[in-house]
């Protein structure tokens, strides 16, 4: 059990369009997702934690504007590159916590974004 | 914050010896302590976890150990093998899932 699923797996698009990432667990209810970002041989850097029907809570230094998160329901989060640039190609993994207040992330499998 | 620093950025052993790579957090608030391991291109899985009230943990050929005092905690992997090779990432977390991670560990196991 505890399975993270996202999509898309990997995306190439075209500077000034937006791209939306979508994670979902499969066999249990996410209270909370995080999504994350992570360069080539880099650590994971939280971009924002993602909670069923309310805002996200964003992480210093990430513009929310340009990250738009959705949460919509217990099973699904929803990542929104908007107006994509070069610099925002990374690879940008979700995480879900299995019930009210687990501490386990269980992760998706990252979307490898290329904007050109 | 939470400031969560882990020691050596990469680590190479022969199969067969042991391998340790350690963390230090700055909050001590924090109560729960997962290892990842990532390989290339993968997703972090995570391998073991300890809580503060516990000093040490073992699962077959992998343990951690935690010392809440000097607010620093381990990982040990004996009798490496060439599949251990990956890189492996320590967090340190107040709960409710927000973890902020070190920076990671490169583990290369030479046959």
């Amino acid at each position: 059990g505890a399975v993270v699923s996202q999509h898309p797996s990997r995306v190439i698009c075209k500077s000034g369009t937006s791209v939306k990432i979508e994670c979902r667990s499969l066999d249990f209810q996410a209270t909370t997702m995080f999504w994350y970002r992570q360069f080539p041989k880099q650590s994971l850097m939280l971009m924002a934690t993602s909670n069923e029907g309310s805002k996200a809570t964003y992480e210093q230094g990430v513009e929310k504007d340009k990250f738009l998160i959705n949460h919509a329901s217990l099973t699904l989060s929803t990542l929104t590159v908007t107006s994509a640039h070069p610099e925002d190609s990374s690879f940008y993994i979700c995480s879900a916590n299995r019930g009210r207040g687990g501490e386990t992330q269980y992760f998706g499998p990252g979307t490898r974004l290329l904007v050109l | 914050g939470e400031n969560v620093e882990q020691h050596p950025s990469t680590l190479s052993v022969q199969e067969g010896d042991s391998a340790v790579i350690k963390c230090t957090y700055s909050d001590s608030a924090s109560n729960y302590f997962p290892w990842y391991k990532q390989e290339l291109g993968k997703r972090p899985q995570l391998i073991i976890d300890i809580r503060s009230n516990v000093g040490e943990k073992k699962d077959q050929r992998i343990a951690v150990t935690l010392n809440k005092t000097a607010k620093h905690f381990s990982l040990h992997i004996t009798e490496t093998q060439p599949e251990d090779s990956a890189v492996y990432f320590c967090a340190a977390s107040k709960g409710a899932g927000k973890s902020t991670f070190g920076d990671g560990t490169t583990l290369t196991v030479k046959p």
